[in-house]
């Protein structure tokens, strides 16, 4: 079963660019039924879809984000990461990475996310 | 995008009842359709895909049902560890959108 861990900073100075790194084991990145997203939710509020990249590189990013955010993914570590830059205090949040699966019902794809990191709490403070 | 609108935005309940929590999408998303539960300090846990397909090892007593805009998720019978706070999502177009979530307590 694959497993997911985020990491990176948990403190982030306003202006700057959030980093997050998301670790795959028990699998391989690199396996065709998969993308990998970045989910985000600030305390006590609910859930932002931020993105996902799929293992060619193609990518989709949120377009309330798009200009702030790049999801990038290196094979040869097994990982996937997150970049967002100008961060202010609205990017404070738990930072999820989740894999995004695939199941064919009929003639159609459908998709949804099945594995979580734990997640990881983010902080933009001077 | 698509907008997702769960109500109600919280419910009290009590173990063994039967519980209908109810996700509208501004569009039409098809089938596209999934539902999480979350505990606090967990991230979600996926319950139901394409709107009525059961994730492998959730309890049989969820269930999910609907097309087009209108869906819901029944809980056959509250267990305690149902208390938690769930979320619709959907994967018809991107930007993937939740729905704002229903907190389930107990009464």
């Amino acid at each position: 079963q694959v497993q997911l861990q985020e990491s990176g900073p948990g403190l982030v100075k306003p202006s700057q660019t959030l980093s997050l790194t998301c670790t795959v084991s028990g699998g391989s990145i690199s396996s065709g039924s998969y993308y990998w997203s970045w989910i985000r939710q600030p305390a006590g509020k609910g859930l932002e879809w931020i993105g996902r990249i799929y293992t060619s590189g193609s990518t989709n990013y949120n377009p309330s984000l798009k200009s702030r955010v790049t999801i990038s993914v290196d094979t040869s570590k097994n990982q996937f990461s997150l970049k967002l830059s100008s961060v202010t205090a609205a990017d404070t949040a738990v930072y999820y990475c989740a894999s995004l699966s695939r199941v064919v019902i009929g003639d159609y794809y459908y998709y949804y996310m099945d594995v979580w990191g734990k997640g990881t709490t983010v902080t933009v403070s001077s | 995008d698509i907008q997702m609108t769960q109500s109600p935005s919280s419910l009290s309940a009590s173990v063994g009842d039967r519980v209908t929590i109810t996700c509208r999408a501004s569009q039409s998303i098809s089938s596209y359709l999934n539902w999480y539960q979350q505990k606090p300090g967990k991230a979600p846990k996926l319950l139901i895909y394409a709107a009525s397909s059961l994730q492998s090892g959730v309890p049989s007593r969820f269930s999910g049902s609907g097309s087009g805009t209108d869906f819901t998720l029944t809980i056959s019978s509250l267990q305690p560890e149902d208390f938690a706070t769930y979320y619709c999502q959907q994967s018809y177009s991107t930007p993937d959108s939740f729905g704002q979530g229903t907190k389930l307590e107990i009464k």
